[in-house]
């Protein structure tokens, strides 16, 4: 069936520094990919996607490409904030969006 | 974007009691809603798919008679843990769809004591 896998947190920056959020995928068919974000007390929040191959996801200054070759969709960011500090969800659908599959999530620690 | 509302957020129950979990998109219309189980430092687990005027259609190895799920309107679908044990705490999230997008509630931490 299909998989995420993303790097174990928390973690832990200095603001300004540069983030690398590690993701890796299985499934049989064309998947979509998604990055989530879930700040403190809040729900999920959809922080890009990507849907075919090549494709570059980007959004306040966090992107992924969708690299069908090494099955991976890192997060990156060049820059952290404080405001940055929640947890990361690496996803995918390859139903037709309905449903998701997730990966563990990765705690993000940034520290002024 | 739209949102999607869930209470209650945080709920402790006894053993064997029963606690409802509602999950109402606000500014939209959702047909389908999706219930997710999350582990300490696990994935998001789907659950079971909630459609609007029908049956559930749950994961395998969800039991349905334990986790009783009604989508009685397009904005409302509640999650019922019967009967509830120790090892049924847990995160709950759910979920609706607008358009492609999927958009989702706080969560509600439940402590079965």
């Amino acid at each position: 069936g299909d998989s995420v896998t993303q790097m174990e947190g928390p973690v832990t920056l200095s603001e300004e520094a540069f983030l690398t959020i590690n993701c890796t995928y299985t499934a049989t068919g064309y998947p979509s990919l998604f990055w989530y974000v879930q700040y403190p007390g809040e729900g999920l929040q959809l922080l890009l996607k990507a849907t075919k191959a090549d494709d570059k996801g980007s959004n306040k200054g966090f992107e992924a490409t969708y690299r069908k070759e090494t099955t991976s969709f890192h997060l990156e960011k060049g820059s952290v904030q404080v405001s940055d500090s929640a947890v990361y969800f690496c996803a995918l659908s390859d139903r037709g969006y309905s449903t998701l599959t997730f990966g563990k999530g990765t705690m993000l620690l940034v520290s002024p | 974007g739209a949102v999607v509302s869930q209470h209650p957020s945080r709920v402790i129950c006894k053993s064997g009691t029963s606690v409802k979990i509602e999950c109402r998109s606000l500014d939209f219309q959702a047909t389908t809603m999706f219930w997710y189980r999350q582990f300490p430092k696990q994935s998001l687990m789907l659950m079971a798919t909630s459609n609007e005027g029908s049956k559930a259609t749950y994961e395998q190895g969800v039991e349905k008679d334990k986790f009783l799920i009604n989508h009685a309107s397009l904005t409302l679908s509640t999650l019922t843990v019967t009967s509830a044990h120790p090892e049924d705490s847990s995160f709950y999230i759910c979920s609706a769809r607008e358009d492609w997008e999927a958009f989702f509630g706080q969560g509600t931490r439940l402590t079965v004591v």
